[in-house]
């Protein structure tokens, strides 16, 4: 079975700190990775995809970056935080296009 | 602008009732529309996926339909339970590939009371 894990699952950071995010999907080879942020009270937005090793595309920036160091692993970072990244962070998988979706249980993160 | 609108915003109804919530979109193209389910401060559970135009699902006591010519959809719940509390988010996505992108609704807030 599939599983999708997220760390950490909140974080208390200070502005202009660096940020890193994690989201490892195990039993899946090759999935399209995803993140999405929400903001407190918000829409979830779709930030960045994957669909392989090495290449990320972005859809919002936010002064976020993503990398995909290896097949199962998605990192999201920054190098310095602004109080407008506090939200939750999701992850997300899919193997093919209309598939179902698998959601992370996600990060909550507030900057202050 | 909001391209995918849910109504209502919120929901109150007590345990056993059924419920009906609406999703309207102006997403082009519509590749297909999703319904998840999310506990306060937890990640999306998918629910159901519609693809096609007059699409029905049904998923346990979770049912809906698509209709794609008037850009409509709607998640019927019956027989609620105390563990329905949740927020129920429409999903379209406007490709069928990795490429598209997911368009959220801001959800709909149902609270099941005993």
């Amino acid at each position: 079975a599939q599983t999708i894990h997220q760390w950490p699952v909140a974080e208390i950071k200070a502005v202009g700190s660096p940020l890193s995010l994690g989201c490892t999907i195990k039993g899946k080879s090759s999935p399209n990775l995803y993140w999405y942020w929400q903001a407190t009270g918000g829409t979830l937005q779709q930030l960045f995809y994957s669909i392989t090793v090495g290449q990320v595309e972005s859809v919002v920036q936010l002064n976020l970056s993503a990398s995909r160091p290896k097949d199962d692993q998605f990192i999201l970072s920054t190098e310095k935080l602004l109080l407008s990244h506090s939200g939750f962070y999701l992850c997300a998988w899919t193997a093919l296009p209309n598939s179902d979706y698998t959601f992370g249980s996600g990060t909550r993160l507030l900057v202050i | 602008k909001t391209q995918v609108e849910q109504s209502p915003q919120s929901l109150v109804v007590r345990q056993g009732e059924n419920c009906v919530l609406q999703c309207n979109y102006s997403v082009t193209p519509d590749n297909h529309l999703r319904w998840f389910k999310q506990d306060t401060g937890k990640g999306l559970v998918s629910l159901t996926v519609l693809v096609h135009e007059n699409d029905k699902t049904s998923n346990g006591r979770y049912s809906a339909t698509l209709d794609k010519d008037a850009k409509h959809s709607t998640l019927h719940i019956t027989a609620t339970l105390l563990d329905d509390t949740a927020t129920y988010i429409c999903v379209v996505g406007d490709r069928g590939s990795a490429l598209g992108r997911l368009h959220f609704g801001a959800g709909t807030q149902l609270i099941v009371i005993p």
